[in-house]
């Protein structure tokens, strides 16, 4: 089945450091999704990403597709606290998510 | 409005016990999935629900079975408990459309002891 690998599992940086996720498909993706979970929360969708090649920026954080729809990444620039966290991906499969296992950040001021 | 709420938050079981754990979907949505997140993993898709009926099952064995209602809340079911089933159960809902962008509940916190 449909696996998404998530690179590296674990990232610590200091405040104001740059970030960077990877993600990768062992099939081509339609679409995929980032999603960021605080310690003890939950998923939340941040975005959407559909068109080969497509980068999608919100504020500090800039999400890119591969052309190839296979792989994606997530960059934060000038870490801050707040952005401490799990941060999965997720391609669609049939009508299921499939979830990387996340690479979780932490910031130290 | 109110976002997808789970219930119970916390709940603890013995081995072979039952569990069932409900979800009500943002107003206007007509799908719920349901996810297993182990501790240090991703969330593993269980069921997806549409309209009452059963869209999408993933790798989980029979002991596990969920249904939604007409108000289109649901149910996650699970039997003869194992300790292998203690994780976060969270629930998702979705418009239904074609963005499939799932918005999740806080979750029910299971341990099988």
């Amino acid at each position: 089945g449909q696996q998404v690998m998530q690179i590296p599992q674990y990232q610590h940086v200091q405040e104001g450091e740059d970030f960077t996720t990877y993600c990768n498909s062992s099939t081509t993706l339609s679409n995929i999704q980032w999603y960021k979970q605080r310690p003890g929360g939950h998923p939340v969708f941040l975005i959407q990403l559909v068109k080969s090649g497509e980068v999608k920026k919100q504020k500090r954080l800039t999400f890119q597709f591969g052309e190839a729809k296979k792989n994606s990444s997530l960059h934060i620039t000038a870490t801050q606290t707040t952005d401490v966290g799990t941060y999965f991906c997720a391609g669609i499969a049939g009508t299921a998510l499939i979830f990387g296992k996340g690479t979780t950040l932490s910031v130290s001021s | 409005d109110a976002g997808v709420t789970q219930s119970p938050t916390h709940l603890i079981k013995t081995r072979g016990q039952h569990v069932t754990l409900r979800c009500s979907p943002i107003s206007g949505h007509k799908s719920v999935s349901w996810y297993q997140q182990v501790l240090g993993q991703g969330p593993q898709f269980i069921f997806q629900y549409y309209e009452k009926e059963e869209r999408g099952r993933g790798n989980f064995p029979d002991r596990f079975s969920a249904r939604q209602f007409p108000n289109y809340s649901s149910e996650l079911n699970v039997n003869a408990l194992l300790l292998g089933d203690s994780a976060l159960y969270l629930c998702a809902s979705m418009t239904g459309g074609t963005k499939n962008i799932q918005y999740f509940g806080a979750g029910t916190r299971l341990s099988v002891l």
